[in-house]
Order: structure tokens, then sequence, then C-alpha cells
């Protein structure tokens, strides 16, 4: 079945470096979206990225869609303890429900 | 407080014993998507509704597992003769899903099942 895999699935960083977490698919996308779960909790949405090729910013958040739509980067630079978390994209099947990557887990170390 | 709302937010039940958990999606919201997600992992498709209607059902989950949404609003998931790999945070998620909109879900803070 469609499925997207997503890279690392840990990183530990210092505090004040970049991360960067990918999502690649097999298949065209008709659109991505992101999600942040923090330790014990649920996840909660980010943004959602439609367009080919499309770049969208979120204060020290940088989210892009590929040009062909199968593969998608969420990139945070000068990390902060507060961006502590899990990351995951997650996609609309050609059935209509919504699969999540395999996740990202960010450590940060202050 | 006007998201998704899940009861309880935990559940301590014996092997073999039923459960159902229920959820309150966000009002207007047509689609409503029930998850599990296990300790380190993402959260894993377990099935979705479209109003009332229960579009799809993942191929991995046992004949134990069903839910409905009897009038497209409140979801219920039930658990049938529980066994010790059903312990797991059962995410409900709700979203409104428009042609060409948004499809952003919000999620409940889950049900976590302990199955001793």
């Amino acid at each position: 079945g469609q499925q997207v895999m997503q890279i690392p699935q840990y990183q530990h960083v210092q505090e004040g470096e970049d991360f960067t977490t990918y999502c690649n698919s097999s298949t065209t996308l008709s659109n991505i979206q992101w999600y942040k779960q923090r330790p014990g909790g649920h996840p909660v949405f980010l943004i959602q990225l439609v367009k080919s090729g499309e770049v969208k910013k979120q204060k020290r958040l940088t989210f892009q869609f590929g040009e062909a739509k199968k593969n998608s980067s969420l990139h945070i630079t000068a990390t902060q303890t507060t961006d502590v978390g899990t990351y995951f994209c997650l996609f609309s099947s050609n059935t209509g429900k919504l699969i999540f990557g395999q996740g990202t887990t960010l450590q940060v170390k202050p | 407080d006007t998201g998704v709302s899940q009861n309880p937010r935990h559940k301590i039940t014996k092997r073999g014993q039923n459960v159902t958990f229920r959820c309150d999606p966000i009002s207007e919201h047509n689609r409503l998507y029930w998850y599990r997600q296990t300790l380190g992992q993402g959260p894993e498709f377990l099935t979705y509704f479209q109003n009332e209607a229960q579009l799809e059902k993942s191929r991995l989950l046992s004949d134990r597992f069903s839910a409905e949404r009897p009038k497209g609003s409140f979801s219920t998931l039930e658990i049938q003769r529980t066994e010790q790999g059903d312990s797991a945070m059962y995410l409900c998620a709700s979203s409104l899903v428009t042609l060409g909109g948004r499809t952003e879900a919000f999620f409940g803070q889950g049900t976590r099942l302990t199955v001793v």
C-alpha cells in the first residue's frame, strides 16, 4: 500500500544547531501535512503543503514540498529545547485515509 | 473546550474483557479517524468515517475490533476479548474535508489501554 519513508528515526542536536527531517514517497501525493507530538502528548497540526515546489515558513520552521510532490522536508533553524518531540509527516491516501510517516524524534541538548 | 474529546483517558482491563472507547469530534467535522499508537512508534491507522459511513478499516485489524459512528457525530471503538498486545494509546482525530480545502486533523488526548 501507499506509504512514505521518513528519516532519520532519531536526531540528537545541541541547542542552536539545525535539524531536518525528510519524507519520501514512491507515488505522487496530493498533499502532505506535518505534525508535532510532544512526549506524552498527542499529534498537533503544524502545516499542510499542497502545491508542487511549495515552501512555507513558520518562524524557525521551513517546510518544503518537492517539485514532483513525492518528497517533503521540515527544517528547524537554531533549535531550542522547546522543539523537543517527534515530528511526523502525514498524507492522504488515494482512498482518503490519513497515513503517518514513521516519525523523527528530536532531542535537543541544552 | 471545543476540541476532540476522548473518554476514558485511561483504561485498565483484564485479558479477555471487552472495552469500549468514545470519541466526540469537533462538531462540524465530517471525518473521524481512529489510530493506535504504541511507545516509540507512529500512529497506526485503524479506521475512518465520513459522516456515519465507515469508509475503510485496516486489514491489520482483527475482527475483535469494531467501530461505529451511528449519527455521524460521536464514535465508539470496541475491542472484544482483549489481549495483552492490545495495550496501546488509542487516538481519535476529526477533520472537515471540503473539496480542495485543508484537511488538517485535530487529535484528542487519547485513551491509554492497559491489558493485564
